[in-house]
């Protein structure tokens, strides 16, 4: 079972800064990795597939990188609504297609 | 465009069985190649990832749940449910289904249903 890692936990920023989320794997997943934006009561949003890709709708301030087992999310400059938590998800072919247990951008 | 709704009771007592069922409209559930997901958040807690069924029968589970859970399709009703047996105070979440397109991620979420198990 494939176990990701996310750092750090909490994330302490103002709007206009740079955000940059970290998500390791316990083992590679290649580039089978999406991220989830999730605010309080509402459903988690896909921003990125396969690493890098952006999810329909969602805006270029937000990017992936990475492959293998060490990847990151960037938000180049926040808007206040992307104050959140983000998730990680594996989606190699080797379910369970765990979460990490989410990176949290707080308002500083 | 597919959009999905949870219902159930938002009340199970402990050691019952919680069913949830998620309906599906704007597609069908037997198209194409999508996982029909069930994914739940406790209080104050991270995204757990519960399992799925395939649009073709096959389905897989979280090891800590396999043995209570069940997760089926009801084409006739373009539905899929989730059945957790002996529930406990650890079930207590927001269940949420969701539609999975394998790599390219849970791109379809129903708006979550909270589940409170009480003694």
């Amino acid at each position: 079972e494939i176990v990701l890692t996310q750092s750090p936990a909490t994330l302490s920023l103002s709007p206009g800064d740079r955000a940059t989320l970290s998500c390791r794997a316990s083992q590679s997943v290649d580039s089978f990795l999406a991220w989830y934006q999730k605010k309080p009561g509402q459903a988690p949003r896909l921003l990125i597939y396969d690493a890098y890709n952006r999810a329909t709708g969602i805006p270029v301030r937000f990017s992936g990188s990475g492959s293998g087992t060490s990847f990151t999310l960037t938000i180049s400059s926040l808007e206040p609504e992307d104050f959140a938590v983000y998730y990680c998800q594996q989606r190699t072919s080797r379910p369970p297609w765990a979460f990490g247990q989410g990176t949290k951008v707080e308002i500083k | 465009q597919v959009q999905l709704q949870e219902s159930g009771p938002g009340l199970v007592k402990s050691s019952q069985t919680l069913s949830l069922t998620c309906t599906v409209s704007g597609g069908s559930i037997s198209a194409y190649n999508y996982y029909w997901t069930w994914i739940r958040q406790h209080p104050g807690k991270g995204l757990e990832w519960i399992g799925f069924v395939h649009s073709n029968g096959d389905g897989f589970y979280s090891p800590s749940l396999k043995s209570r859970l069940t997760i089926s399709l009801d084409m006739s009703k373009n539905q899929f449910s989730l059945r957790l047996t002996s529930v406990t105070a650890a079930d207590t979440a927001v269940y949420y289904c969701a539609r999975d397109q394998d790599r390219y991620g849970v791109d379809v979420w129903g708006q979550g249903t909270t589940v409170t198990v009480s003694s």
